[in-house]
């Protein structure tokens, strides 16, 4: 089974509308956290924003916010304003424990192209 | 710059050289991931450091795949008789502490290996 699974291979928003891109995963592990990576087609990854497990609040960072669904397993990524330099590739991805074996590395979803339109 | 630094950005040699691909990380970062990138397989994890030590190498594909690091710094990641479908891009990654925790991984920009 996919851990972590983002169902849209491509979304489109126009400027300045807001725009939701999806992300479940699947643990058995109590405590894990969930990072939204953005990857413009120049090919850097970028930390946009973070999630964890025990989190009481969703996470903001400036225009991403986490709509973090615990009980659904979901943790979307709203990206508020969209401009047109958010256009690029999305990932979630999910790192599983408070540590020893996990050491913090982190399983991707397939991610999302998000494309942004004047 | 203070980023993660990787080298060379673009690799291009004949199936069966070896190759090597270098791994700066951000100044007093300990852990050290190394990950692949291909169109078929997404994002995989390759091999983690904790300062010199790697104690999860569960992400290498084959033998021919091996990595070090030293002084707690700088990573080399090599690749034995290279094979056509070890075409992708490598990226490094780095953080101040590994395990659980919030600290996110910071990334370079890969360098992208291409097996003719």
């Amino acid at each position: 089974a996919q851990k972590i699974t983002q169902t849209q291979p491509g979304m489109f928003v126009q400027e300045k509308e807001a725009v939701t891109l999806d992300c479940t995963y699947d643990t058995s592990d109590p405590s894990y956290g969930l990072f939204w990576y953005k990857q413009p087609s120049s090919g850097e990854m970028i930390f946009l924003i973070y999630q964890g497990s025990y989190d009481q609040q969703n996470a903001t960072e400036g225009r991403y916010s986490l709509n973090f669904q615990k009980a659904r397993k979901s943790a979307n990524l709203v990206i508020s304003a969209s401009q047109l330099g958010d256009s690029a590739m999305y990932f979630c991805a999910m790192r599983e424990g408070a540590g020893g074996t996990s050491y913090g590395k982190l399983t991707f979803g397939q991610g999302t192209i998000l494309t942004v339109h004047p | 710059g203070a980023g993660v630094s990787q080298s060379p950005s673009n690799k291009v040699t004949e199936k069966g050289k070896d190759v090597e691909l270098r791994c700066d990380p951000i100044s007093g970062h300990t852990a050290l991931y190394w990950y692949r990138q291909s169109l078929g397989q997404g994002l995989e994890f390759l091999i983690y450091f904790q300062g010199n030590s790697a104690p999860d190498k569960s992400g290498l594909p084959s033998d021919r795949f091996s990595a070090e690091r030293t002084g707690g710094s700088v990573s080399t990641l090599t690749i034995q008789r290279t094979q056509q479908e070890d075409s992708a891009v490598y990226l490094c990654a780095s953080s101040l502490g590994g395990g659980g925790g919030n600290q996110p991984q910071h990334f370079g920009d890969g360098t992208r290996l291409s097996i003719l």
